[in-house]
C-alpha cells in the first residue's frame, strides 16, 4: 500500500490520560501535516514538518500537544492530559513539497475522550 | 477566522442532475484551490484542484470554475450519481503551506 497510513484508527481514552498517534506518509514525501476535524466541520490545521523540522504550529496546538518527526519519515502526535474537547478525528497528510502539489490524507484516527 | 466560506451546507439532487457547490475566500495570497471528497469514517480524498491563473479545469464529470476578481470558485458535478453522495470540502492554500478548508457540503444524490 503506497498511501498515507495512520495508527490506531480508533482510540477511546479517559479524561486525563495521555495518547499518542502515528502517521506514516507516502514514501519520499518530505512534508507531513497534522489536521484535526470535528463532526460536521472541515479539517483544521495543527502543524507541519519539512523532513524532520517542525516549521509551523497552529494556535490550536496547545502546550498539551506535541508532534515529532524524528527521522523525517513517520510522525507522532501526542496529547497529554486529554480533555473531552480533544475528541475529534486527527488527520495526517503528506506531500512532496513545492508550490502546487497535492496533499494526500490518511484515514485518520478517531479519538474519543470519556 | 473563517477564511473560506462554503455553500450550501447540504444539497440534494436527482441522479443525472448537476451538483454545484460554491466557495468564497478573502485572502488574496491563496494560490492553490483543491476540492476534497470525504465519505463517513474516511479521510478526505483529493478530487480536483486549480491554480488562480486558470479560469476552469475539468476532469471527467468534475469541473472547477474559478473567478479571481470575485474571489470565488465552484465545483460542478455533472451527471451526478448515487455513489457521489458524500461530503465535499473546498480548500485554499497560501505560500506552499497549510490548507484552509471550508465547512463542507453534504451531497445526497437520489436514485
Amino acid at each position: 500500500d503506497t498511501g498515507v497510513s495512520q495508527d490506531p484508527r480508533h482510540k477511546i481514552t479517559k479524561r486525563g490520560q495521555n495518547v499518542t498517534f502515528r502517521c506514516d506518509p507516502i514514501s519520499e514525501h518530505n512534508r507531513l501535516y497534522w489536521y484535526r476535524q470535528t463532526l460536521g466541520q472541515g479539517p483544521e490545521f495543527l502543524t507541519y514538518f519539512q523532513n524532520e523540522a517542525q516549521l509551523e504550529k497552529s494556535r490550536l496546538l496547545s502546550d498539551r500537544f506535541s508532534a515529532e518527526r524524528p527521522k523525517g519519515s513517520f510522525s507522532t502526535l501526542e496529547i497529554q492530559r486529554t480533555e473531552q474537547g480533544d475528541s475529534a478525528m486527527y488527520l495526517c497528510a503528506s506531500t512532496q513539497g513545492g508550490r502546487f502539489d497535492e496533499q494526500y490524507f490518511g484515514p485518520g484516527t478517531r479519538l474519543t475522550v470519556t | 477566522q473563517q477564511q473560506v466560506k462554503q455553500s450550501p451546507q447540504s444539497l440534494i439532487v436527482q441522479k443525472g442532475g448537476i451538483s454545484i457547490i460554491n466557495c468564497a475566500y478573502e485572502n488574496t495570497a491563496f494560490d492553490y484551490f483543491p476540492w476534497y471528497q470525504q465519505f463517513p469514517g474516511k479521510g478526505p480524498a483529493l478530487l480536483i484542484a486549480i491554480r488562480p491563473d486558470v479560469s476552469e479545469k475539468k476532469e471527467g464529470r468534475f469541473t472547477i470554475s474559478f473567478n479571481k476578481s470575485a474571489k470565488q470558485f465552484s465545483l460542478h458535478i455533472m451527471d451526478s450519481q448515487p455513489g457521489d453522495s458524500a461530503t465535499y470540502f473546498c480548500a485554499a492554500r497560501c505560500c506552499g503551506s497549510r490548507l484552509t478548508f471550508g465547512e463542507g457540503t453534504q451531497l445526497t444524490v437520489n436514485p
